[in-house]
């Protein structure tokens, strides 16, 4: 399944299938993306990040990619499992102005078994 | 691995009263951030600390201030609280405050305003 991200703020895939979560960010001078992971009460919590002299990195079972073209990012998760499920978040910083990241609107991922 | 530590996790207070919450980074970390999040919202950044000195200030109302002290250590002290306070109030830390650095976030506290 494949979320617009900001157009659709949960998405629902199959245990095992392959996610992406999409994200466009605002900010043509943002050169630094991070993926964090929400769950219930707890606080995001890092999963990836891509500087923007990339265009895609990997990590276990996740990979980031950035097309600064378009100013999207996206994330996938594959073989997604239900301990997967959890608001995720995509934050853009421009380090060379404000260093603050500004997080982009939440996608929920819920991941059926 | 050590992390971000916020206390108390949860907390409950009146309206008009005041509240103190507390942030310890992850050792070394030297930046500290603290975060604003209501219900099915994103993260509203506040205000920031690097070297105990403030860095960043975003959406934090007149009434609340922080501060962060010689051991690295954050108070968010919140006055006159009113209902709309009541959110989630993260703290995060990260190593040094211009660079490409991802910040670690705590479990928050989840404050409620009756």
């Amino acid at each position: 399944g494949e979320s617009v991200g900001l157009h659709l703020p949960t998405l629902s895939v199959q245990e095992g299938d392959n996610s992406i979560i999409n994200c466009a960010y605002s900010n043509s001078a943002s050169d630094y993306f991070i993926w964090y992971k929400q769950e219930s009460g707890k606080g995001p919590q890092f999963i990836i990040d891509i500087r923007s002299n990339m265009d895609k990195r990997q990590g276990q079972r996740v990979t980031v990619l950035l097309n600064k073209t378009v100013k999207h990012l996206s994330l996938q998760i594959a073989a997604t499992q239900p301990g997967d499920s959890a608001v995720y978040f995509c934050a853009e910083r421009d380090t060379g102005g404000s260093y603050i990241p500004t997080f982009g609107r939440g996608t929920s991922l819920i991941v059926h078994p | 691995a050590a992390g971000v530590i916020q206390s108390p996790r949860h907390l409950i207070k009146e309206k008009r009263e005041t509240a103190t919450l507390k942030c310890y980074p992850i050792p070394r970390h030297d930046t500290v951030y603290w975060y604003q999040q209501g219900p099915g919202q994103d993260p509203q950044f506040l205000i920031s600390f690097y070297e105990k000195m403030q860095s960043d200030k975003g959406s934090i109302p007149d009434r609340f201030s922080a501060q962060q002290f010689s051991d690295y250590h954050s108070e968010l002290n919140m006055s006159s609280l009113e209902l709309g306070d009541s959110a989630l109030y993260f703290c995060a830390s990260s190593a040094g405050a211009g660079g490409s650095q991802p910040q670690h976030f705590g479990d928050g506290t989840r404050l409620s305003i009756l």
